[in-house]
This record gives structure tokens, C-alpha cells and sequence, in this order.
């Protein structure tokens, strides 16, 4: 596989529920991160990790847990949700962070929270 | 505070040009990125510039005035698939992206 992939593609959830959102990259880079998007707003940046150590947290609420065990995999679970969590969650790699290249887009995680 | 604004919709015509335009003010400035996104699919990116002036790669042109603190998106010989939503996002002093809502191009036949 190449690029950025994200599983699962979508996701419905309820509030008591505990699952994890996947997200692998092929591209060699060093930093991962993810946003979360609702309709028509802008992008919202969660968390960013840089060569595995998390560099930025975006004051995420705790019900949110990232993981990174390594530069190509980063992982979301979820745990007590709302439904205004209900989003589409991205992933992005790019060759470092706080450099200017690029950031690499997954296809996304549509979640439902029911 | 740090802000973006771009038109929320516009809509053109096959073969037409139309340009997207974007305003914002950052704490700091280390360049200015464009990216597509189709409904349902990820980002992906189109531009950067850093410097004053228009970057052109092929049907799709981007220009930067840091002065005014604004860029636009050229988009030429409209084509159907050209129909998805274009997001601005200047990097800050912490080479942050700070995202727009993004403008969704309508383009019709």
C-alpha cells in the first residue's frame, strides 16, 4: 500500500462504547497527526507527533487517546464519546513537523456517535 | 487572535476561470498552503507559496501578497471534475497550519 491509510472508514459508535481509530503511513515521514473535521468548519488540529513524542495537543478533551508506537502508525481511541463528536477524523503525515513541507492526507474516518 | 476568510460557495462554468480568493491574519508567517478536497475524500495538495508573486503549475496558479495578507487560487479551462471544496491554510510562527472553513466550487456545464 502507499500513502496514508485510515481504518476503519466509517464507524458508529455509542457513548459507552471504547473503540480505536487506525492510521498508517508509507512515505517515510516522521510526524503524524490528527484533525478533526465537522460540515463546514474548518479543520481542527488535535494531536501532533513528531519522531513518535507528541508535540502538540490541542486542549482535546480526555474521552480522546492518541498513540503512537512508531513513525508510521498512529492510533485514536475513543472512549465515552458525545454525539457532538460525530465527525469525519483525519489523519496527515508529513516529513517532519514544524517544517514546511507538506502534510499527506488519509481518506478519513467518518464517526457516528450515537 | 488568528483568522481566515474565504467565500463559503461560488460557482462557474466548464471551460471558464475563476479565481478563490483568501484573507488572514496569523502570528507570524511561514507561507501559504492550497489544498482540494473532493466530498467524502481526503485533502490533497495543490500549492505552497512563501514568497510574493504567482506560482503557476499548469491549469491551477496560486499568488501571495504577505503585505496584505492575502493569496488567490487560479483555476483555468474549468473542468467538471474541478468541482470541490479549495482550503486555504497559512502555516504560523510555529509552522502550524491555520485552516479555512474552505469554499465549495459549483462547476456547471
Amino acid at each position: 500500500e502507499t500513502g496514508v491509510t485510515q481504518t476503519p472508514r466509517h464507524l458508529v459508535m455509542g457513548m459507552t462504547n471504547k473503540k480505536s481509530l487506525k492510521c498508517e503511513q508509507h512515505l517515510g515521514h516522521n510526524a503524524m497527526y490528527w484533525y478533526k473535521q465537522s460540515a463546514k468548519k474548518p479543520l481542527e488540529l488535535m494531536f501532533v507527533y513528531n519522531f513518535k513524542e507528541q508535540t502538540e495537543n490541542n486542549s482535546v478533551p480526555s474521552r480522546f487517546s492518541p498513540e503512537c508506537p512508531n513513525s508510521s502508525h498512529l492510533f485514536l481511541h475513543l472512549h465515552t464519546l458525545q454525539p457532538e463528536d460525530s465527525a469525519l477524523y483525519l489523519c496527515a503525515s508529513s516529513i517532519i513537523a514544524g517544517g514546511s513541507g507538506e502534510q499527506f492526507f488519509g481518506p478519513g474516518t467518518r464517526l457516528t456517535v450515537l | 487572535g488568528q483568522n481566515i476568510d474565504q467565500p463559503t460557495e461560488m460557482t462557474a462554468t466548464e471551460g471558464a476561470i475563476v479565481q478563490i480568493n483568501c484573507t488572514y491574519q496569523t502570528s507570524g508567517f511561514n507561507g501559504l498552503f492550497w489544498y482540494q478536497q473532493h466530498a467524502g475524500e481526503a485533502p490533497t495538495f495543490l500549492s505552497y507559496n512563501v514568497l510574493d508573486g504567482l506560482e503557476e503549475k499548469g491549469r491551477f496558479s496560486s499568488f501571495l501578497s504577505r503585505s496584505k495578507g492575502y493569496s488567490y487560487l487560479l483555476l483555468k479551462e474549468l473542468q467538471m471534475k474541478d468541482s470541490a471544496s479549495y482550503l486555504c491554510a497559512p502555516m504560523d510562527s510555529n509552522y502550524q497550519l491555520i485552516w479555512g472553513a474552505g469554499t465549495k466550487l459549483i462547476i456547471k456545464p
